[in-house]
């Protein structure tokens, strides 16, 4: 099945830097790639995804990039605030409608200091 | 639009104790998710509902966990009896089919369960 790598693991950086975390996926027929943000205590919320036929996504101050030929896809967060601090998964997903499943990464916690 | 429901939101058993989870999806949604999520872990899908019907059970563990969606809409999730490694949040989430043939997933607050 579908293996989701993601790194780092942890990852600290001051307000106002940018942050990146990546992922790579064994499965060349994944199509779907979201990003979740969990913060302590809280459910996973989606926050930006991309599909296969796109390379890039951006969302205000969030940024999404795919790398198909390489299998993998990173998160870019610009200009990080204390509130960007949090568990983020990655996760793909292979197939549509009720076949598709998502396979999560292991998580990235981004701590923003002041 | 509400969200996904889950209760309770916490629960403290003993190990071969039983217990179930319950979960609401958000209304019109046809798939519901059950995810097992280990502390410093990514959530793990243990069973997938597309209506009444499972689409995929393949990691759950079937000898001592069950789940049923019996009317299409609301599930529970049950582990008789209860081991310590099933200490985890256990996560529901539903989705819509988008006209993309792409599912967004979303998720309930989970219930945290810790067996002693």
């Amino acid at each position: 099945g579908e293996n989701v790598e993601q790194h780092p693991s942890t990852l600290s950086v001051q307000e106002g830097d940018s942050a990146v975390i990546k992922c790579t996926y064994s499965d060349s027929a994944s199509n779907y790639f979201p990003w979740y943000k969990q913060e302590l205590g809280k459910r996973p919320q989606l926050i930006i995804d991309i599909r296969s036929n796109v390379g890039e996504k951006k969302d205000q101050r969030i940024a999404v990039t795919l790398n198909k030929t390489a299998k993998h896809f990173s998160l870019h967060i610009t200009e990080t605030q204390p509130e960007d601090s949090a568990v983020y998964f990655c996760a793909a997903s292979i197939g549509t409608g009720t076949a598709s499943k998502l396979t999560f990464g292991t998580g990235t916690r981004l701590q923003v200091t002041l | 639009e509400a969200g996904v429901a889950q209760s309770p939101r916490y629960k403290i058993i003993e190990k071969r104790q039983s217990v179930a989870f319950w979960c609401n999806p958000i209304s019109g949604h046809a798939t519901l998710y059950w995810y097992q999520q280990i502390l410093g872990q990514g959530p793990k899908l243990l069973i997938q509902f597309q209506n009444n019907g499972v689409v995929d059970d393949s990691q759950l563990p079937k000898d001592r966990f069950s789940a049923e969606r019996l009317k299409g809409v609301d599930s529970t999730l049950k582990i008789q009896p209860a081991k310590l490694e099933d200490s985890a949040v256990y996560l529901c989430a539903s989705s819509s089919l988008l006209m993309t043939g792409q599912e967004t997933q979303y998720f309930g607050p989970g219930t945290r369960l810790l067996v002693l």
